[in-house]
């Protein structure tokens, strides 16, 4: 495997249900994000882990939870979702230095196409 | 708050033309801003990447330019393919944040 994998590649759930996305990084990157694409909205970023510690969380909510073991694994947990959590979910990874100055470039794996009836 | 806008939404150009998909951010202050390519139902490829203190990158038929000081940025495609036809992605990193901000993306046609 190379770059970003996530898995499942597609995933229908109830809104009682609970499930994980998973995501990998196999380029050596030590930052990891989560984004949602909804239809007709630009891409929003969820989570981001760097050096496995969670650094920013824009006030999403608490049924998805983010859990990131070791800088190559990265998870989504949902629970309780509703019907417009239906969305793209996208996992991407760079490599960022110490400083702001230092960000780079972000590569993202392809996707979990999640539909909550 | 930094809000990104990309024009034309959508645009459909015969094969081999050149072309030009424009992007435009609120906040000047920026530390890099990156072109994507999406296909549908796909996740992003990234395209290039300029840091702040760079005018250009080329890679291959693309050229992307950004001018920090108004607030623009520019995707040229030159000799455009059917292959080409997808959704092209601008992102800028904000001076104070981590995450990308998107714009809504334009969709690009390229008819054989």
């Amino acid at each position: 495997e190379t770059g970003v994998t996530q898995t499942p590649r597609h995933l229908v759930m109830g809104m009682t249900n609970k499930k994980s996305l998973k995501c990998e990084q196999h380029l050596g990157h030590n930052a990891m994000y989560w984004y949602k694409q909804s239809a007709k909205k630009p891409l929003e970023l969820m989570f981001v882990y760097s050096l496995e510690e969670r650094v920013e969380n824009n006030s999403v909510p608490s049924r998805f939870s983010p859990e990131c073991p070791n800088s190559s694994h990265l998870f989504l947990h949902l629970h309780t979702l509703q019907p417009e959590d239906s969305a793209l979910y996208l996992c991407a990874s760079s490599q960022d230095g110490t400083g702001m100055s230092s960000y780079n470039e972000q590569f993202f794996g392809p996707g979990t196409r999640l539909t909550v009836l | 708050k930094q809000e990104v806008t990309q024009i034309p939404a959508a645009l459909s150009v015969p094969e081999g033309e050149n072309l030009v998909l424009n992007c435009s951010f609120t906040d000047s202050a920026i530390y890099n801003l990156q072109w994507f390519r999406q296909d549908p139902g796909k996740g992003l490829t990234s395209l290039l990447l300029i840091q702040s203190s760079q005018r250009e990158q080329t890679s291959g038929r693309l050229n992307a330019s950004l001018d920090k000081s108004s607030g623009r940025s520019t995707l040229y495609i030159a000799a455009s393919q059917p292959g080409d036809s997808a959704t092209y992605l601008c992102a800028v990193r904000p001076g104070s944040a981590r995450q990308l901000t998107f714009g809504s993306g334009t969709q690009l046609t390229v008819l054989p």
